[in-house]
């Protein structure tokens, strides 16, 4: 049973870079898509973006020009990025395995915008 | 492709029929997923390609559809269910879900 767990600061300032991290246990990250998805409190779900094990990326239009994932099946991990980052951006964060549908997340960490 | 769900909040007995529905703007065959998602949790894939049922997914909950119209039933709807559902569809990326269906036990 794959698990994943998300980790990261839980405050991020205005206009900083917010990075969350990924890690996965109880199997390969090979041959997978990764998945970032993202709630902001009261609201749905919005997919952030994924990224292939062999490190392809694909993103939401509507944040693709401050996204970055990266990948480490190394150290079976993968990584979010978000930057010049404002209030809006305040949700909770899920990492998901991809398989075009999102089978196993993790708990999902709450991270706050604010100065 | 922008999803709808209706309605937005339902109540129901318990033993009751329940049915959520989902809309896309666009064609998307059968790639519609439905999750659970209960508060403090993590969402939770109940059916995948509008009527394949997750393992471990207890048989009342079926799906339906095909094309834009889509169809969460829960045929017997039990305390535990209280949660929101959401659709979402994997035809295209950006990957897109609903606004999300709340329901209650009456």
């Amino acid at each position: 049973q794959v698990q994943l767990q998300e980790s990261g600061p839980g405050l991020v300032k205005p206009s900083e870079t917010l990075s969350l991290t990924c890690s996965v246990s109880g199997g390969s990250m090979s041959n997978y898509y990764w998945s970032w998805i993202r709630q902001p409190p009261g609201k749905g779900l919005e997919w952030i973006g994924h990224i292939y094990s062999s490190g392809t990326t694909s993103y939401n239009p509507s944040l693709k020009s401050r996204v970055t994932i990266s990948v480490d099946t190394s150290s079976n991990q993968f990584s979010l990025k978000l930057t010049s980052v404002n209030t809006a951006d305040t949700a909770v964060y899920y990492c998901a395995t991809d398989r075009i549908y999102f089978q196993h997340w993790g708990q999902g960490t709450l991270v706050t915008v604010s100065s | 492709i922008q999803m709808t769900q209706s309605p937005s909040s339902l109540s129901a007995s318990v033993g009751d029929r329940v049915t959520i529905s989902c809309r896309a703007s666009q064609t998307i065959s059968t790639s519609l997923n439905w999750y659970q998602h209960k508060p403090g949790n993590a969402p939770k894939l109940l059916i995948y390609g509008a009527s394949t049922l997750q393992g471990g997914v207890p048989s009342r909950f079926g799906g339906s559809g095909s094309g834009t119209d889509f169809t969460l039933t829960i045929t017997s709807l039990q305390p535990e269910d209280v949660a929101t559902y959401y659709c979402q569809q994997s035809y295209t990326i950006p990957y897109t879900f609903g606004q999300g269906a709340k329901l209650e036990i009456k």
